[in-house]
């Protein structure tokens, strides 16, 4: 079974600019989470979807938002970029939702300038 | 809001000896407790989770202890190994609702040879 898949690897976007990440999750999984991973912050949830519904949020600005497809693919979103946004993106799937592991993607590296 | 202590933050040991990390938690609604291991430059993985019920869990060389009346949780690694070498993060449930976890800010395992 292909794991978590998330695209690109890597991106360097400009101070003001906007960035789309895609993850690909575990075909099967219908939950999709995002975490955000700084070394000063550690890992930090910003969402979570579930069958095309945004089921739980974390503490993070509107300028991160965030989408789920009917195949279950899901989309993030940060807009009007700063440089403390620069992080490793990390999706992870699960199944249905409570007391099941997460999957995790190997991450989108972010870095603005 | 949620929080998750985790001690050390450092640990390093001789390959063959054991190490145990522990993690504190406020929330008592949680009920389920994963532990995840990142290698470097590479995405989380779930080593071994317990669920609430459960007191005490073991894979092979890794165990998890868990005192839901302390509010902690504990991995064990016995007869460590050079490839044990990575950064180990536990994490909560935030809630009984969808996947949003807190992570613990991790521990930086070294397994000297």
């Amino acid at each position: 079974k292909a794991g978590v898949t998330q695209t690109p690897r890597y991106l360097i976007k400009t101070r003001g600019q906007q960035v789309t990440l895609s993850c690909s999750p575990i075909s099967g999984h219908r939950s999709v989470s995002w975490y955000q991973q700084t070394p000063g912050q550690g890992l930090q949830f910003l969402f979570e979807y579930f069958s095309e519904t945004q089921r739980n949020k974390g503490n993070f600005p509107g300028r991160f938002s965030g989408r789920q497809f009917s195949n279950s693919r899901s989309e993030m979103n940060v807009s009007t970029l700063e440089l403390g946004d620069s992080a490793l993106y990390l999706c992870a799937s699960s199944l249905t939702g409570n007391n099941s592991p997460l999957h995790f993607g190997n991450g989108t590296r972010l870095t603005v300038t | 809001g949620e929080n998750v202590e985790q001690h050390p933050s450092t640990l390093s040991v001789q390959e063959g000896d054991s190490a145990v990390i522990k993690c504190t938690y406020s929330d008592s609604a949680s009920n389920y407790f994963p532990w995840y291991k990142q290698e470097l430059g590479k995405r989380p993985q779930l080593i071994i989770d317990i669920r609430s019920n459960v007191g005490e869990k073991k894979d092979q060389r890794i165990a998890v202890t868990l005192n839901k009346t302390a509010k902690h949780f504990s991995l064990h690694i016995t007869e460590t190994q050079p490839e044990d070498s990575a950064v180990y993060f536990c994490a909560i449930r935030r809630d009984n609702y969808g996947q949003n976890f807190v992570f613990g800010p991790g521990t930086r395992l070294s397994v000297l040879p």
